[in-house]
C-alpha cells in the first residue's frame, strides 16, 4: 500500500520570500510523484511530475521539486512567491506496479502569501 | 484545450433524496474517477472506471454507486443522501495508456440538509 504525508496543513509566507512545502511518501515499489494546485473554487491542476531521470523537476509558475529516494521525499519549492500563489497544494503518488496504478493524494497544504 | 465538466457547481438536497452528479470529459479518456474532498482529509477516491461499463470501488464507496454507459460520461449516484455526504465532489479523467496526469473538473459542492 502507498501513502502520502503532508506535514504542514498551512504555510504562511511573505510575498517575494522563498517557500518549501513538504511531502513524504511510503511505497514498497517504485513510484511516480505529482504536485497539484487548487486555486479557490476550482478543480486541481498539475504543477509538475516526477516519472524518472533527473531528480530535480521543474513545473509551471516557477515551482520545482526534488525527488529524494533515500528520504522518500518530494518537497515543492519556489524561490520567490507571489500573491497569486495563494492556493492549496496536494502531493500525490502512484506506484509503478502496473495495472490500474491508483493515485493516492496527501491531505493538502494551504499556502497563504502575505502582502 | 482539455476539459472536464460537472453538471452543477452547487447543489442542495434533502436527506433521503436520490442525487445524481454528472461528469463529462471531451478528451476520449478511458479512465474516470470520482473523489470527495473534505477539509483536513484531502481527496479520497470513491469509485473509478477504467472503461465503459467497467467500475471499481475506491477507498470510500459506501453509500455511493456509479454508472458509465458512454465513454465520455461518468455519473455518481447517492441512493439516499445523508448529511455526512455533504462535501465537495471532484471528477477526474486520465488516458488508459499513459497513467500520468489526471484532469479535474471544477467540483460540485453538495449540501445535504
Amino acid at each position: 500500500a502507498q501513502s502520502v504525508t503532508q506535514l504542514d496543513s498551512q504555510v504562511p509566507v511573505f510575498e517575494e520570500a522563498p517557500v518549501e512545502l513538504r511531502c513524504n511518501y511510503s511505497s514498497s515499489v517504485s513510484v511516480y510523484l505529482f504536485w497539484y494546485v487548487q486555486y479557490p473554487n476550482q478543480g486541481l491542476q498539475l504543477l509538475l511530475k516526477y516519472l524518472s531521470g533527473s531528480t530535480l523537476v521543474k513545473g509551471i509558475n516557477g515551482f520545482e521539486a526534488e525527488f529524494n529516494k533515500s528520504q522518500t521525499s518530494f518537497h515543492l519549492r519556489k524561490p520567490s512567491v507571489h500573491i497569486s500563489d495563494t492556493a492549496e497544494y496536494f502531493c500525490a503518488v502512484s506506484d509503478q506496479s502496473g495495472g490500474y496504478q491508483k493515485v493516492t493524494f496527501g491531505t493538502g497544504t494551504k499556502l497563504q502569501v502575505i502582502p | 484545450d482539455v476539459k472536464v465538466t460537472q453538471s452543477s457547481r452547487y447543489l442542495v438536497k434533502r436527506t433521503g433524496e436520490k442525487v445524481f452528479l454528472e461528469c463529462v470529459q471531451d478528451m476520449d479518456h478511458e479512465n474516470m474517477f470520482w473523489y470527495r474532498q473534505d477539509p483536513g482529509l484531502g481527496l479520497r477516491l470513491i469509485y473509478f472506471s477504467y472503461d465503459v461499463k467497467m467500475k471499481e470501488k475506491g477507498d470510500i464507496p459506501e453509500g455511493y454507486s456509479v454508472s458509465r454507459e458512454k465513454k465520455e460520461r461518468f455519473s455518481l449516484i447517492l441512493e439516499s443522501a445523508s448529511t455526512n455526504q455533504t462535501s465537495m465532489y471532484l471528477c477526474a479523467s486520465r488516458t488508459g495508456t499513459n497513467y500520468l496526469e489526471q484532469y479535474f473538473g471544477p467540483g460540485t459542492r453538495l449540501t445535504v440538509t
